[in-house]
């Protein structure tokens, strides 16, 4: 079956535009998450939704960051106003169910994006 | 708070060689476990997760990893490694409850011919 997709697989833009990332998770899936992936570091996690829900929301870096979820499926996370400092590899997740822990995140490709 | 230690975020085998990747996590109650697989370009692909049960985990690709309670360790080991093995590695935790996943830092794999 088809995995999580994630649009654009790159993005180039300028400082201070915004840009909208799209995830795709995998039907059925209650649970989708958002990470960040800098240069060098780990995987940052951004925001968790729990069908149209966002239960946790405290890893997102600024409040120029905003994510939603409509229909329990698609996702879109938001970056207003970008800065070069927002350059990395998005990364989006699914899951059957969140809660429990041991339930396995299926991961997208991301989306690589360049603030200049 | 929990976290997760990744030793070596380079690491350097040669092919046919031992591959092990070491994870060792903070927490006092066992969590799960796992350990996921990026190439070049793409996304995390689980390569094996330790819920309940039997400590030593088989996953794809010949890796196995082995839970130790008492090291609160969980290393990444394969026989013999192949150059299609070249990756980078991220171990990662959760807890009974919760449903966030705390990432390593990630060991880059490389194999030499």
């Amino acid at each position: 079956g088809a995995g999580v997709s994630q649009s654009p697989s790159n993005k180039v833009t300028e400082k201070g535009k915004d840009v909208e990332l799209r995830c795709d998770p995998i039907s059925g899936h209650t649970a989708l998450y958002w990470y960040r992936q800098s240069l060098g570091q780990g995987l940052e996690f951004l925001i968790y939704f729990q069908g149209n829900s966002a239960p946790d929301k405290s890893g997102l870096p600024s409040d120029r960051f905003s994510a939603e979820r409509t229909g329990g499926s698609v996702s879109t996370l938001t970056i207003q106003r970008t800065q070069q400092e927002d350059s990395a590899v998005y990364l989006c997740a699914s899951s059957v169910q969140a809660w429990g822990g041991s339930d396995t995140q299926y991961f997208g490709p991301g989306t690589r994006l360049t603030v200049l | 708070a929990q976290s997760v230690t990744q030793l070596g975020s380079h690491v350097s085998v040669s092919e046919g060689a031992l591959v092990l990747l070491r994870c060792n996590y903070s927490s006092s109650v066992p969590p799960y476990l796992f350990w996921y697989v990026q190439y070049p370009n793409q996304g995390l692909q689980l390569l094996l997760k330790y819920t309940t049960g039997a400590t030593l985990v088989k996953g794809i690709n010949g890796f196995e990893a082995e839970f130790k309670k008492s090291e609160t360790s969980f290393h990444l080991t394969k026989p013999s490694a192949h150059m299609s093995d070249a990756a980078e590695y991220f171990c990662a935790v959760s807890e009974t409850g919760t449903y966030k996943y705390i990432f390593g830092t990630g060991t880059r794999l490389k194999v030499l011919a």
